[in-house]
């Protein structure tokens, strides 16, 4: 059955920290990953998406296929970076995407 | 463009009730996923509607039924509801081609309480 997993409920840093958001799949096939982002009071919107490569307020996510990975990465953290990022997997000729339960990434001062 | 719209925002309900949650895709767009997020988890796929039809089902039961309209809105009925149903109701649009879908605009969602 197809899954996403993402470790960490929370994850705090420092601003000016880099910052990493694990997310690990199951799928046996080639899947198509996605990070959305909600921010306080908003609602949830798609941050990237790995056939894009683009890199969206500074954050970046490669697929490694060999680990089942996607992991969400910054360099140097900000305070405006604080929300909750859901993981995200639609599969090969389907339609339907399968959230992770999410991380909520505070950031400190 | 207002984007996805969804009402209402809230409603109370009691079990063995029926419910219809109200969705508007943003403009453009001709595909309407429904999502249920319980609290503290991400949001579950339930069902896709594309060209006024049902493209693709999640794992949930029957009393679990949708409609869309010729102009791409939809509706996400309940019946018979139980306490296990209450949550927030996501709806989602895209546009239908398959390398397209994933690319999701959500709306704010509906929160449904079933006491």
């Amino acid at each position: 059955a197809q899954r996403v997993t993402q470790p960490e409920k929370l994850l705090s840093v420092f601003k000016g920290a880099p910052v990493e958001l694990k997310c690990n799949y199951s799928y046996s096939g080639s899947p198509e990953l996605f990070w959305y982002v909600q921010y306080s009071r908003q609602r949830l919107q798609l941050l990237l998406r790995h056939i894009s490569r683009e890199s969206i307020k500074g954050f970046t996510a490669d697929l490694n296929k060999g680990e089942t990975s996607f992991h969400l990465k910054k360099p140097f953290a900000q305070e405006e970076d604080s929300a909750m990022y859901y993981c995200a997997l639609k599969t090969t000729g389907g339609f339907k995407t399968i959230f992770g339960a999410g991380t909520r990434l505070f950031v400190k001062a | 463009d207002a984007g996805v719209t969804q009402s209402p925002t809230h409603l109370i309900k009691t079990r063995g009730q029926q419910v219809t949650l109200r969705c508007s895709p943003k403009s453009g767009h001709d595909t309407v996923s429904w999502y249920q997020q319980a609290l503290g988890q991400g949001p579950q796929f339930i069902f896709q509607y594309y060209e006024e039809e049902e493209r693709q089902r999640g794992n949930f039961p029957d009393r679990f039924s949708g409609h869309q309209f010729p102009n791409y809105s939809s509706e996400l009925n309940v019946n018979a509801l139980w306490l296990g149903d209450s949550a927030l109701y996501l709806c989602a649009s895209s546009y239908g081609q398959r390398e397209e879908v994933g690319k999701q605009y959500f709306g704010p969602g509906t929160r449904l309480t079933v006491t």
